[in-house]
């Protein structure tokens, strides 16, 4: 089993950055997705192949992934954007979601 | 644009086998570049992969360490779906269910998710 660890939250101001992290051994050496979730909805890609947007995710949405830390960047966060946050990565042919970190923005 | 759409029945008795099924529109079952997944989600164990069936001139499954004496998936060509089947459920399977469809290392498309409980 390989094990994804994010921080149960980020609190971040309208107009301000967050950041999220995703710890795991070697994890720079994976392709890390990202997963926007808000209440009662469906999962959705933000991020994938550490820093590619899919369409239609604004661009104030990145990501890095470097040794055993990916991150999430939120530039410029909006109200919008206050849900659950989850990386994910394979490993040996099996997918793995992270912990999960609940945005807040105040 | 791809659509999934899931079925299956809400409620299972413990010992019993989940099943649930997720129809496709917009690609196929057998596209040589998607895969076919099934995840879960509960307060307790958070996003949790169940596994996965895809097509590359034949049919490939994975399947998690955790669940993998009791799952199965399928693909059915005839209708365009896949499915997952999940024996001798327990209360601590309950959980709200999704099918998903990746290409790539990603998943680009979920299901709307069905919430099945196990209960007597």
């Amino acid at each position: 089993s390989y094990e994804l660890t994010q921080p149960p939250s980020v609190s971040v101001s309208p107009g301000q950055t967050a950041s999220i992290t995703c710890s795991g051994d070697k994890l720079g050496d994976k392709f890390v997705s990202w997963y926007q979730q808000k209440p009662g909805q469906s999962p959705v890609a933000v991020i994938y192949q550490d820093r590619k947007r899919p369409s239609g995710i604004p661009e104030r949405f990145s990501g890095s992934n470097s040794g055993n830390t990916a991150t999430l960047t939120i530039s410029g966060t909006q109200g919008m954007d206050e849900a659950d946050y989850y990386c994910q990565a394979w490993d040996s042919s099996a997918a793995f979601f992270g912990t999960g970190t609940k945005v807040t923005v105040l | 644009q791809v659509q999934l759409q899931q079925s299956g029945p809400g409620l299972v008795k413990p010992s019993q086998t989940l099943s649930l099924t997720c129809a496709i529109s917009g690609d196929s079952v057998s596209s040589n570049s998607s895969a076919w997944n099934w995840i879960r989600q509960s307060p307790s164990r958070g996003l949790e992969w169940l596994g996965r069936t895809y097509y590359r001139s034949k049919w490939y499954n994975n399947y998690a360490v955790s669940v993998k004496s009791r799952v199965t998936i399928n693909p059915d060509t005839s209708k365009n779906q896949f499915s997952l089947q999940l024996t001798s459920v327990t209360p601590e399977d309950t959980a709200v269910y999704y099918c998903s469809m990746g290409t790539g290392t990603y998943l680009d498309y979920w299901g709307q998710g069905v919430l099945v409980t196990v209960s007597s």
